[in-house]
């Protein structure tokens, strides 16, 4: 247990639907970040937020949009996705966002396909 | 923008064979973190270096950082079944690219009883 929780675990979605990933850390965090892990590719720094604010986002398409509520909570709305969005969404927080960062903890992911 | 590379890509090795991967940064760094993730699991930190030269050792993991601080390499010696996953380095960037985390693309490494 990592202290970082992802729900839902496995998501299969068609292109045409509207879903949300969950993300929750119990560590007293300051920044929260959201990666994708495609196969064959580095983890690829999708949004980062910073005491709720988002201070990264790295020309993700707006089929993603994120939200943070309070520095616990993270969300990741997807909607109109296409196949090759199908991917391991990783979430992640530190004791602070950048330039400070520090060691990322990361949650279990959530293993998304999308039809 | 900052590039984070790591080779080799996979590596399989036999039981009690050593086993190194290497991460080279295209900026210089302000700090390295190296990570592990296990089959169908999440990457877990491992170590951060941060000074010129720093050489850490955790058992039998072996971390050094460059004289330079662009690169960093993993060393494991005697590979034991359990050491199995995706060794990742994660450089946190200077200069331009100040506070960045940038991960490399990871080694696979097998071991083989």
């Amino acid at each position: 247990e990592t202290g970082v929780t992802q729900t839902p675990r496995h998501l299969v979605m068609g292109m045409t639907n509207k879903k949300s990933l969950k993300c929750e850390q119990h560590l007293g965090h300051n920044a929260m970040y959201w990666y994708k892990q495609s196969a064959k590719k580095p983890l690829e720094l999708m949004f980062v937020y910073n005491f709720k604010e988002q201070t990264e986002n790295n020309s993700v398409p707006s089929r993603f949009s994120p939200e943070c509520p309070n520095s616990s909570h993270l969300f990741l709305h997807l909607h109109t996705l296409q196949p090759e969005d199908s991917a391991l969404y990783l979430c992640a927080s530190s004791q602070d966002g950048p330039p400070m960062g520090g060691e990322a903890f990361f949650g279990q992911g959530t293993r998304l396909t999308v039809v | 923008g900052q590039q984070v590379m790591q080779i080799p890509q996979y590596q399989h090795v036999q039981e009690g064979e050593d086993f190194t991967t290497y991460c080279n940064s295209s900026t210089t760094l302000s700090n390295i973190q190296w990570y592990k993730q296990r089959p169908g699991g999440h990457p877990v930190f491992l170590i951060q270096l941060v000074k010129s030269g720093e050489v850490k050792k955790q058992k039998r993991l072996t971390f050094q950082f460059g004289e330079a601080k662009k690169n960093s390499s993993l060393h494991i010696t005697a590979t034991q079944t359990t050491d199995v996953g995706t060794y990742f380095c994660a450089g946190q960037g200077g200069g331009t690219s100040y506070g960045k985390l940038t991960f490399g693309q990871g080694t696979i490494l097998t071991v083989h009883p």
